[in-house]
C-alpha cells in the first residue's frame, strides 16, 4: 500500500532561517512519481516539482532545493533563506505507475510553515 | 492562459440534500481529477475522468458521483449529504493521464453542511 509521511505538522521560523521539510514514502511500486505541492491561503495547490523513481538527482529551483534518496525513502524539501510570502501548508504526495494507468495522487497529511518577520 | 475554474466557491447545503459541484479546467486538459479535503483525513482522490470516461475512483461511498463532458468539463455531485460531506473539494486538471502528470489546481469549491 502507498503511504506518504509528514512528520512536521507545524513549523514556525524566522525570516531568512533555511527550513527542511521532511517527505517519507512507503510504495511497493518501482516505478513511481513524487510531487510537492504548495496550498496558499486562497486555497489551491500550486505544483511545485516532480521527480521519478529512476531520477536520484537533486534539484535545485532559486531558494527552493529537493532531496530524494531511495535508500531512505526520503523526499525532502529545503527552502533557503525563508521569505514570509513562503508561509503555506506544504504537501509531499506520491503516485505510483502500476494504478491502472491513471492517476492518483497519495498526499500527505501536509506541514503548516510560518514564516514570521 | 485561464486556470482551473471550480463553481460555486463556497456553498451551504442541509442534510439529507444533493449538490453539484462544477469544474472547468486549463484550456487543452482532457484529464479532470477531484479531491476532497477535510482537517480529519486530509486529502483524498475521489476520482479522476479522461476523455469522459472515469479511469480511477477513489475509497467513497456511491453517493459520490461525476462525469465529464465533452469539452473536458466536470462535474461532481454528492446525494444525501451528511454533516461529514463539509470540506473544500478540489477539482484539478492535466493535460494527460498517468500517474506522472501533473496536477494543476482550482481553488476549491467550500461546503458546509448542516
Amino acid at each position: 500500500a502507498q503511504k506518504v509521511t509528514q512528520a512536521q505538522t507545524e513549523i514556525s521560523v524566522v525570516e531568512k532561517e533555511d527550513v527542511t521539510l521532511d517527505c517519507v514514502y512507503e510504495t511497493r511500486d518501482t516505478t513511481y512519481y513524487l510531487f510537492w505541492y504548495k496550498q496558499p491561503p486562497s486555497g489551491e495547490l500550486v505544483f511545485l516539482i516532480r521527480r521519478n523513481s529512476f531520477d536520484e538527482q537533486n534539484e535545485i529551483s532559486g531558494r527552493y532545493s529537493w532531496n530524494f534518496q531511495k535508500s531512505t525513502s526520503s523526499f525532502n524539501f529545503t527552502i533557503t533563506a525563508s521569505q514570509v510570502v513562503d508561509s503555506a501548508v506544504y504537501f509531499c504526495a506520491l503516485s505510483e505507475a502500476s494504478g491502472q494507468g491513471a492517476q492518483k495522487l497519495v498526499f500527505g497529511q501536509g506541514t503548516r510553515l510560518t514564516i514570521n518577520p | 492562459k485561464a486556470g482551473v475554474t471550480q463553481t460555486p466557491r463556497y456553498l451551504i447545503k442541509t442534510r439529507g440534500q444533493q449538490v453539484t459541484l462544477s469544474c472547468s479546467p486549463i484550456s487543452g486538459h482532457r484529464s479532470v481529477s477531484w479531491y476532497q479535503q477535510t482537517p480529519g483525513q486530509g486529502l483524498q482522490f475521489l476520482f479522476e475522468y479522461f476523455s469522459e470516461t472515469q479511469r480511477n475512483k477513489g475509497n467513497f461511498p456511491g453517493r459520490f458521483s461525476g462525469r465529464q463532458f465533452s469539452n473536458s468539463r466536470s462535474e461532481m455531485n454528492v446525494s444525501t449529504l451528511e454533516l461529514g460531506d463539509s470540506a473544500l473539494y478540489l477539482c484539478a486538471s492535466s493535460f494527460r493521464t498517468g500517474a506522472g502528470s501533473p496536477l494543476h489546481f482550482g481553488n476549491g469549491t467550500r461546503l458546509t453542511v448542516t
